[in-house]
């Protein structure tokens, strides 16, 4: 199995609801990702969990809170978000960070802020 | 930092070899080069990827100049099927990051 399934695929919130995004890997990668997609855009890194805690940052404002519950689970809360926030959140996993290994990408939830 | 140079765009007819460039003039020695494409409305998926050596797999070859300056993903036989935008992505040795390109968006004309 070489999935990674994301819930929900769609998701629209105002600026004052809290939301969670869900990220699922069951193929025993150790580290898992989450990025951010515009339209014509190439993925941006957000977050990178490795074996369960948080490794990298890449500046996101506190409004995103990831979350790794155990290893095959990763979820995204969102709180107070902005319109410029609407985009295509996609989930990764890759057995580790070496220069070779490849990253499974799930399928994305695509974010409409209103 | 390490960049990469794609073109916008590429056409090519169907069950016709199309080549679709990268420049990685900034490459470092343990940067690994590889190749995603994402097909519409989909996550990104691998194709191929490479260090020094040319590779070929199932999906596609990866022609490497031997500088490591630029690369070359080349799908043997397009189909309508291969119509996506391609990444060329550089990944250092041991950095969870991809740098990715800005993508050649490719048209396969039937």
């Amino acid at each position: 199995d070489t999935e990674v399934t994301q819930t929900p695929k769609h998701l629209v919130m105002g600026m004052t609801n809290k939301k969670s995004l869900k990220c699922e890997q069951h193929m025993g990668h150790r580290a898992m990702y989450w990025y951010k997609q515009k339209a014509k855009k190439p993925p941006e890194l957000m977050f990178v969990y490795s074996y369960e805690k948080l490794s990298i940052n890449e500046s996101v404002p506190s409004r995103f809170s990831p979350e790794c519950p155990n290893s095959s689970l990763l979820n995204l809360h969102l709180h107070a978000l902005q319109p410029e926030d609407s985009a295509l959140y996609l989930c990764a996993s890759s057995q580790g960070g070496s220069g070779q290994e490849t990253q499974y990408f799930g399928p994305g939830t695509r974010l409409l802020v209103l | 930092d390490a960049k990469t140079t794609q073109p916008n765009s590429m056409e090519s007819n169907e069950e016709e070899p199309v080549h679709l460039p990268c420049n990685h003039s900034t490459i470092s020695g343990t940067d690994y080069i590889h190749w995603y494409r994402q097909l519409p409305s989909q996550g990104p998926e691998y194709v191929i990827h490479g260090l020094t050596s040319n590779v070929n797999n199932r999906m596609a070859s990866l022609a490497i100049a031997e500088d490591r300056k630029s690369s070359t993903l080349i799908l043997h036989r397009a189909t309508l099927r291969d119509a996506a935008v391609y990444y060329c992505i550089l990944r250092t040795g041991s950095n969870y990051q991809l740098i990715w390109g800005a993508g050649t968006k490719l048209i396969i004309k039937p």
